[in-house]
């Protein structure tokens, strides 16, 4: 069973840094796409960046990047998130997903439970 | 950069049949996938490739497209139906994936 397993919810001051996970299991984690979206209270989907953990190709939406790093660590099957300097409207739920096998077009078929990130003094 | 319209909210009447649709330039050409989310919960991906539904997800969610649009169609909707939902294409032109801005389906 393929399952997505995000780190647990934070809270954070403006300026602090941060770094969440999602543990893949179940599938060849290295063969597929694994990525990040972003929801802010009451909002839509916002798709922040992709990872290939065969190769680290990572790709990043323009909306964030510069403002946050993915990476991965294949030997643990572990996809991560972070940022080095949070701001409050970093509040968000993230979530991790699923992409495509090696086509970095297919659709995010598997969903993590989601982190819920709040920052504020 | 490309954007993905849908209309804000749809209602349709128990048993009835929704249409929740998604515009864009030449979406016609381009590849959609739609994803269902219920309060609380992460989304679910409903169609992929178009017109492809993933294995537990009912016959009653078929999608469709034209040049200008793609559609959602959830036919005999229930009340477990109620959700956000939302379509999604990947952009060639500037290589990342968009979202479109969700529509909240609710069953009178």
């Amino acid at each position: 069973e393929v399952q997505l397993v995000q780190s647990g919810a934070e809270v954070k001051k403006p300026g602090e840094s941060l770094k969440i996970s999602c543990k893949g299991s179940g599938y060849t984690f290295t063969n597929h796409w694994i990525g990040w979206v972003r929801q802010m209270p009451g909002k839509g989907l916002e798709w922040m960046g992709v990872i290939y953990p065969g190769d680290s190709d990572t790709r990043y939406s323009p909306s964030f990047q510069g403002q946050v790093t993915i990476s991965a660590g294949k030997s643990i099957t572990t996809a991560y998130l972070q940022w080095r300097s949070l701001k409050a409207s970093d509040t968000a739920m993230y979530y991790c997903v699923r992409g495509g096998i090696a086509a970095l077009t297919g659709a995010f078929d598997f969903w993590g439970q989601g982190t819920l990130v709040t920052v504020s003094s | 950069s490309y954007v993905l319209t849908q209309p804000p909210s749809v209602s349709v009447a128990p048993g009835k049949t929704a249409n929740i649709i998604c515009g864009g330039n030449y979406i016609g050409s381009k590849i959609v996938h739609w994803y269902q989310q219920k309060p609380g919960q992460a989304p679910v991906l409903v169609v992929y490739d178009d017109t492809d539904r993933p294995s537990g997800i009912p016959e009653r969610f078929a999608g469709s497209k034209t040049g200008s649009t793609a559609t959602l169609t959830i036919s005999r909707v229930e009340a477990g139906d109620e959700a956000d939902y939302y379509c999604q294409v990947w952009d060639t032109s500037s290589d990342h994936w968009v979202f479109g801005g969700g529509t909240k389906l609710t069953v009178l």
